[in-house]
């Protein structure tokens, strides 16, 4: 079984200003990492990913994340962040050996990041 | 390229009616997913069809069917609609159903019902 916890709800943030979305997960396997952004009225779409290699990915729009294994976390984050990044925000984890029937990807609940002027 | 289609964008039912939401994606993907989204509940899975001529529960089908149409299109059902059903509805879909491969998802569907 696998979980993803996004720690914050709501995370807001002045323009130009850092911001760092954390996301810890659980799973009995080795796992694939995704960070999915939804803008307003809109589906979601992969932000970045981590499959393996480097554990610091870098994703559109600026925006990177680490993986920390031993610490089971997958933390995002821009060094300044722009009104344009107001959306939600969600981690989610997919077993390293799932696949067909098996395959499942697991979201966490989401942290909406309101940047403000 | 269109990707993945939904359709109708919005709805409103009253309790007991029926109806069925469309998607229909031209990528060529194997798996497709229906999700609801609420809020502070995250994304959660309603059914899922892995390929062609397959559909598996996920973790909240009471309430649903599904039909696997063809490779293209996945429909999701709601036979009698009730209040708990209000949500925003996601069709998504994957080359593979494999763990490295990325879900690419519709524009969303939001259902009220009344």
């Amino acid at each position: 079984a696998q979980s993803v916890t996004q720690l914050d709800s709501q995370v807001p943030v002045f323009e130009e200003a850092p911001v760092e979305l954390r996301c810890n997960y659980s799973s009995s396997v080795s796992v694939y990492l995704f960070w999915y952004v939804q803008y307003p009225n809109q589906g979601l779409q992969l932000l970045l990913k981590y499959l393996s290699g480097s554990t610091l990915v870098k994703g559109i729009n600026g925006f990177e994340a680490e993986f920390n294994k031993s610490q089971t976390s997958f933390h995002l984050r821009k060094p300044s962040v722009h009104i344009s990044d107001t959306a939600e925000y969600f981690c989610a984890v997919s077993a390293f050996n799932s696949g067909g029937s098996n395959y499942k990807l697991t979201f966490g609940k989401g942290t909406l990041l309101t940047v403000n002027p | 390229n269109a990707g993945v289609t939904q359709t109708p964008k919005f709805q409103v039912l009253k309790t007991g009616q029926s109806m069925t939401l469309q998607c229909a994606q031209d990528m060529n993907h194997n798996s497709m997913y229906w999700y609801r989204q609420d809020p502070g509940m995250g994304l959660r899975l309603i059914y899922y069809s892995a390929s062609e001529g397959t559909t598996d529960k996920g973790e909240v089908p009471n309430g649903y069917n599904v039909s696997r149409l063809n490779k293209r299109e996945f429909s999701l059902r709601l036979e009698s609609a009730a209040p708990s059903q209000t949500s925003v509805y996601f069709c998504a879909s994957i080359r593979g159903a494999s763990g490295a491969n990325v879900l690419t998802f519709g524009a969303g569907s939001r259902l009220t019902v009344l």
